[in-house]
This record gives C-alpha cells, sequence and structure tokens, in this order.
C-alpha cells in the first residue's frame, strides 16, 4: 500500500516562531488533507489540497503532486497551535482509502 | 456545521466482553470510516462503509466487526474484547469519495 511519512516527527518552536512541517507519499493520490489533533484528541481538518496551494489565516499549505509532497507552513506560531499535525492521502489506484502519515508533533512555547 | 457524535468519550470493559461503539453524522455523508489510534503507530484504518447495509475491511479488521443499518450511523463491534485491543477509536465521515473527512471527538477504550 501507499506510505506516508512525515518530517520533522517532534518540533519545539517559541511563540511568533514560523515552521515548515512536510508529508512525502510513496505514489499518486487523489487527494490530500492536513489535519491537526489538539491534546483533547479532537482531530480538525485544516485543509483539501490535492495539487496547489491554499491559505486559512496563518496556515498555508502547497501539494506537489507530481514530485509526491506536501508542506504545511505555520507562520507567527502561537501556544494553541500545539498539537500533533497528520497528513492523509487517498491513493488513485482502484482501491480508495484514506491512509496517514505518522504525524509531527509540535510544542509551542511561550 | 458538520458533526460526527460518537457514543462515549470514555469506556472501561472486561476481556471476553462483547463491545459496541457507536458513530452517528447528521450530514448525510455516504461514507464513514472507523480508526484506531495507537502511540508510535498512527491512525490506523479497521473498517469503512460506501454505502448502507456496504462494508470493506481495511488495514487491520482482524477482532472486529462492522453494521451500518442506516446511513447515518456506523456501528464497531468487538465481537471478544481482549487486552489489545485497548486504544483510542476514532469514527469519521466524508460526503464521497475524495472529500474531505470529518472526525468525532474519539472514544477511549480500554480492556482489563
Amino acid at each position: 500500500g501507499i506510505q506516508v511519512e512525515q518530517s520533522p516527527p517532534d518540533l519545539i518552536l517559541q511563540e511568533g516562531a514560523n515552521s515548515t512541517l512536510r508529508c512525502n507519499f510513496s505514489d499518486s493520490v487523489n487527494n490530500l488533507q492536513w489535519f491537526h489533533q489538539n491534546p483533547w484528541g479532537q482531530l480538525i481538518n485544516l485543509f483539501y489540497i490535492p495539487s496547489g496551494t491554499k491559505q486559512n489565516g496563518r496556515l498555508s499549505a502547497t501539494t506537489v503532486a507530481t514530485e509526491r509532497y506536501s508542506l504545511l507552513y505555520i507562520s507567527s506560531s502561537q501556544t494553541t497551535d500545539s498539537g500533533v499535525y497528520f497528513c492523509a492521502v487517498v491513493n488513485s489506484g482502484g482501491y480508495q482509502k484514506v491512509t496517514f502519515g505518522t504525524g509531527t508533533k509540535l510544542q509551542v512555547i511561550p | 456545521d458538520v458533526k460526527v457524535t460518537q457514543s462515549s468519550r470514555y469506556l472501561v470493559k472486561r476481556t471476553g466482553e462483547k463491545v459496541f461503539l457507536e458513530c452517528v453524522q447528521d450530514m448525510d455523508h455516504e461514507n464513514m470510516f472507523w480508526y484506531r489510534q495507537d502511540p508510535g503507530l498512527g491512525l490506523r484504518l479497521i473498517y469503512f462503509s460506501y454505502d448502507v447495509k456496504m462494508k470493506e475491511k481495511g488495514d487491520i479488521p482482524e477482532g472486529y466487526s462492522v453494521s451500518r443499518e442506516k446511513k447515518e450511523r456506523f456501528s464497531l463491534i468487538l465481537e471478544s474484547a481482549s487486552t489489545n485491543q485497548t486504544s483510542m477509536y476514532l469514527c469519521a465521515s466524508s460526503l464521497a469519495t475524495n472529500e474531505k473527512l470529518f472526525f468525532g471527538s474519539g472514544t477511549q477504550l480500554s480492556v482489563l
């Protein structure tokens, strides 16, 4: 099946700093989504981004499907950004199921 | 707003018990999913469903079954709970294939 790897696995930021999270996938995909899991376990859908670039406030995401990667940018980080960030893909083969990456655990300190 | 509701936030069961985890969505979504999340292993797909009475195995279906009698409800069943099924269980739904995925708040199941 498709492999999805995220980097870095862990990240500690000072409040106000910027960061880039990366998601690499091993096969062609039909869609890609980014999620934030807060410290209480709730997963929130941040972006649906099979290709191109999208922005939502301090967050933006870019997917380059031909090169099989996606990037999530966090600018001016806040303590509420802490948690785990996952990317998830649906492979473009015949068996369409959502596969999650390994996650990046982010801690933003005041 | 999209709403996916899981029946329990915390659940404690004994080994060998039959366990039902319920998930309800109010958005008329076609697809529903059950994942489990374990430290170091990420989210793994157990079962999913593309329509009423339809089910497909995910990556780790052993020891689980599912039921989807109505479009809005997707149940995960542990026929005989074992300690290695202690985990966080997450339900999700999407309008259709390749649409945005929405999650419930999760059920932390402990099997003693």
